[in-house]
């Protein structure tokens, strides 16, 4: 079965910060198919990092994205406010189609 | 931009079948694959399936025998079928609509809560 893992599960940082997040693959994966996304409490995920390092349409270039085979990091090089939410790492499978997300890493404020 | 706009019965006893759909604006319909996922209290997040305008479809092999994709393209909306909930089936819904195998859409969630 295939499996992403993140770590760590929560992370304590201060304004300011870097934030380094980490999603490890059972299994080395298409690096075109590494996603990341942000979601707020009370509200849908929102894309961040598609193709494991391109930023969707809006996103700060304070994120970044990174990694290859079955290690994969989401950078956000000085966490700001909003920054703080759930991380989710995700890919996507072809054979056959299916979606797997990784369990989640909690930023919050320090 | 896409605009995904959800709805369904949000209550249900178990064995019942939940019910949702989606409807899809502003955008064109048979640009992207639309998918359902779910999201339990304090969980993670499970993709269910998705179907594209023609009807082709794919699930998730753990959930496969309990759900139906249905989609009209006439109206732009997909739909969700998933038969005999347990409190298992307790989460946030979401339909949302993908590109590139990235979900870059998201509907807002309906929560199904399911008790007896």
């Amino acid at each position: 079965e295939f499996v992403l893992t993140q770590s760590p599960g929560t992370l304590s940082l201060s304004l300011g910060e870097r934030a380094t997040l980490s999603c490890r693959a059972s299994q080395s994966v298409d690096s075109r198919y590494l996603a990341w996304y942000q979601q707020n409490p009370g509200q849908a995920p929102r894309l961040l990092i598609y193709g494991t390092s391109s930023r969707a349409t809006g996103i700060p270039d304070r994120f970044s994205g990174s990694g290859s085979g079955t290690d994969f990091t989401l950078t956000i090089s000085r966490l700001e406010p909003e920054d703080f939410a759930v991380y989710f790492c995700q890919h996507y499978g072809s054979s056959p189609p299916m979606y797997t997300f990784g369990q989640g890493t909690k930023l919050e404020i320090k | 931009q896409v605009q995904l706009q959800q709805w369904g019965a949000g209550l249900l006893k178990p064995s019942e079948t939940l019910s949702l759909t989606c409807a899809v604006y502003r955008g064109s319909f048979s640009d992207y694959y639309w998918s359902w996922l779910r999201q339990p209290p304090g969980g993670g997040l499970e993709w269910i399936g998705e179907i594209n305008h023609r009807g082709s479809s794919s699930f998730n092999p753990s959930l496969k025998s309990r759900v139906i994709i249905s989609v009209d393209t006439s109206m732009s909306q997909f739909s969700l079928k998933l038969s005999s909930v347990t409190a298992a089936d307790t989460a946030m819904y979401y339909c949302a609509g993908q590109v590139d195998a990235t979900v870059r859409y998201w509907g807002r969630g309906t929560l199904a809560t399911v008790s007896s």
